[in-house]
């Protein structure tokens, strides 16, 4: 079974600067996905950024961007020039590529992330 | 865009009632799950179904059921209510196939949560 763990449970950060959140994952298949999402207060759960463990090049939207080491099983969400709107939790999960219907996401603890006016 | 939609935000029962939560999704996907979410947890997964009147158990199914009697709507039933199981719930639905990409799909979608309590 896999397991996902994120060992920060709450993080602050400025306006405007630069945040990173870690996620460390334990699986023994080659190909899988792996998420980030943010949960705001309003509670519905969005999609951040998606990375395909074959691909090699770090997956960026636009604010937000991924490390993924692939050896080291992390997978850590780089978000910059921080905005109000970002303060939430947020999830990093992961998902087997196999090729079946009805993927499953196994999800970490969360983390909560304030962003300081 | 996709939209999951869960009947209710709130919701306030008493021990043994039978409560059944109730999702909707309406861009005809195939899979449907439903998730607990527990502070400290995280998300974790009761119930998941890829097709009218099919369902497979996920990692925490005891004192749960579920039921697909439709494509579109997906529901989690409690039997017999318990303190324990005051929680947030999740449902969550995703494609079989992507035809954009041209693989299986992997984006979960999901909707704004009931937050049970259990009295």
């Amino acid at each position: 079974a896999q397991t996902v763990t994120q060992s920060q449970p709450e993080m602050s950060v400025q306006e405007a600067e630069t945040v990173t959140l870690s996620c460390t994952y334990d699986t023994s298949e080659s190909n899988y996905y792996l998420f980030w999402y943010k949960q705001p207060p309003s509670r519905q759960m969005i999609l951040v950024i998606r990375q395909e463990a074959y691909k090699q090049q770090n997956a960026t939207e636009n604010r937000f961007s991924v490390n993924f080491q692939k050896a080291a099983k992390s997978f850590s969400l780089k978000i910059s020039d921080s905005q109000l709107g970002d303060t939430a939790m947020y999830f990093c999960a992961f998902m087997n590529d196999y090729s079946g219907s009805a993927r499953q996401l196994t999800f970490g603890s969360g983390t909560q992330l304030t962003v300081l006016p | 865009d996709v939209k999951v939609t869960q009947s209710s935000r709130y919701l306030v029962k008493r021990t043994g009632e039978k409560v059944f939560l109730e999702c909707v999704q309406d861009m005809d996907h195939e899979n449907m799950f439903w998730y607990r979410q527990d502070p400290g947890l995280g998300l974790r997964l009761i119930y998941f179904s890829y097709d009218v009147k099919m369902k497979e158990k996920g990692d925490i199914p005891e004192g749960y059921s579920v039921s697909r009697e439709k494509k579109e709507r997906f529901s989690l039933i409690l039997e017999s209510a318990s303190t324990n199981q005051t929680s947030m719930y999740l449902c969550a639905s995703s494609v079989s196939y992507d035809r954009t990409s041209g693989g299986f799909g992997n984006i979960q979608y999901f909707g704004a949560g009931t937050r049970l309590s259990v009295l």
